[in-house]
């Protein structure tokens, strides 16, 4: 069975703050790792993953898959209240005759002011 | 047990045919959500119902229609299927804030 997992589930930082976040995941055909930002409505789409050490980045947002460990984080640095949201990790498997999305439980991040 | 299931996990049809996907969470939560993902990954939330009741209805063609017989079971129903409606298809589940589970996914192919 597919696993994906998050950790932490919920943090709490400060303003300013630099934050990491973890997902790792057990598919079978790995195809990409999807982050996304729950706000209050949909997910966000962040990063699409797909190659090993290769640092995606976007602002203070920067992602990086590790395939031969099964991992990827997330890091914000110079967090603002703004981040406050629920990170998710979703993994991409395809096969010839399957298509599989798996989603991690979420990070909860509270960013105080 | 799943905790949110959905049926069928694929789906190929013609344009122009009704189809209905079939959501359940056994989980007690209050909250279902439709979201579709599109080819480039993004997910768009189309609906989400909190205890039967429809919350949001996002700008969604009127062919998509929600249907919520009880709390456990949120259905998406579609009629006159174009090409565009090609994508996969998650239903998920929330306690309150933010979302919880996400179904499998159905993989929904127009022809």
């Amino acid at each position: 069975e597919d696993k994906v997992v998050q950790s932490p589930l919920s943090l709490v930082v400060h303003e300013g703050d630099t934050v990491t976040l973890n997902c790792s995941y057990e598919v079978t055909n790995f195809r990409s790792l999807l982050w996304y930002k729950q706000e209050k409505k949909a997910p966000t789409f962040l990063f699409m993953l797909t190659s090993s050490g290769i640092e995606k980045k976007s602002g203070r947002l920067s992602s990086i898959l590790d395939k031969k460990e099964l991992f990827s984080i997330l890091n914000i640095t110079a967090t603002q209240t703004g981040d406050s949201a629920i990170y998710l990790c979703a993994v991409e498997a395809l096969n010839v005759n399957d298509y599989k999305l798996s989603f991690g439980a979420g990070t909860t991040v509270t960013v105080r002011a | 047990d799943t905790a949110v299931s959905q049926t069928p996990k694929y789906l190929v049809t013609q344009m122009g045919n009704d189809k209905s996907i079939k959501c359940e969470q056994n989980l007690g939560h209050d909250t279902m959500y439709w979201y579709k993902q599109d080819s480039k990954k993004f997910l768009k939330i189309m609906f989400s119902y909190n205890n039967k009741e429809l919350i949001i209805n996002e700008t969604v063609p009127n062919r998509f229609s929600p249907k919520s017989p009880d709390k456990a079971h949120l259905n998406l129903h579609i009629n006159s299927l174009e090409l565009g409606d090609s994508a996969v298809y998650f239903c998920a589940s929330s306690p309150g804030q933010g979302i919880g589970f996400f179904g499998p996914g159905t993989r929904l192919t127009v022809l």
